[in-house]
């Protein structure tokens, strides 16, 4: 059984920088058979997709975040990580970590999320 | 690339069937039959109930349909029940291992 479980800081400051990380258990990162993602929900709003990687280390951003976001994988500590810089309080969202199934191209597997509060 | 648009809302009594919408353009939906839709209940995370256009993962009951013409996507609910009462959203695949979501529609169950 795959989990993914989110990690980090419920609340980070205007301006600085949000660090998240996904540990995945029950299966390999380093299968070529999916991608992991990130995603992000404003508190009422809808789902936005904010970048994927592979587990070579290729990576793929929303062309709206790409200025302000990395993301990084372990395959060693079997974990992917999200950095996102600059912040304001329209990053204020539950951010998700998912498994992306490559054929298929469909978000299969989700961590529950953790919510992230940008205070100025 | 901009969000995909859906219904802000869809209401049905129970045993009805209801459909949702989610439109895309030429560059997602419109080329792309990798279209997804989740379900998600309040305070949980979204669960897949639907992927590439009209395909269902183990386990997903068979009330739950998905289908796609041009740039538009549809997930039909039949039957519906009062554990249906949730948000629904599309995704669809866009092209150089990107993704976008719709904005969500919540159903009500009456």
């Amino acid at each position: 059984q795959l989990q993914l479980q989110e990690s980090g800081p419920g609340l980070v400051k205007a301006s600085e920088t949000l660090s998240l990380t996904c540990t995945v258990s029950g299966g390999s990162i380093s299968s070529s058979s999916y991608y992991w993602g990130w995603i992000r929900q404003p508190p009422g709003k809808g789902l936005e997709w904010i970048g994927s990687i592979y587990y070579s280390g290729s990576t793929y951003y929303n062309p709206s975040l790409k200025s302000r976001v990395t993301i990084s994988v372990d395959t060693s500590k079997n974990l992917f990580s999200l950095k996102v810089n600059s912040l304001t309080a329209a990053d204020t969202a539950v951010y998700y970590c998912a498994r992306v199934v490559v054929a298929a191209s469909a978000l299969d597997d989700w961590g529950q999320g953790t919510l992230v509060t940008v205070s100025s | 690339q901009s969000a995909l648009t859906q219904p802000a809302s869809v209401s049905g009594s129970p045993g009805q069937s209801i459909t949702i919408s989610c439109t895309g353009t030429s560059s997602d939906v419109g080329t792309y039959d990798y279209v997804s839709w989740f379900q998600q209940h309040p305070g949980k995370a979204p669960k897949l109930l639907i992927y590439d256009v009209s395909e269902r993962p183990s386990g997903v009951s068979d009330r739950f349909s998905g289908s796609k013409s041009g740039n538009t996507a549809s997930l039909t609910i039949s039957g519906l029940q009062a554990e249906d009462e949730a948000d629904y959203s599309c995704c669809s695949y866009a092209g150089g291992s990107t993704w976008v979501f719709g904005g969500g529609t919540k159903v009500t169950v009456l």
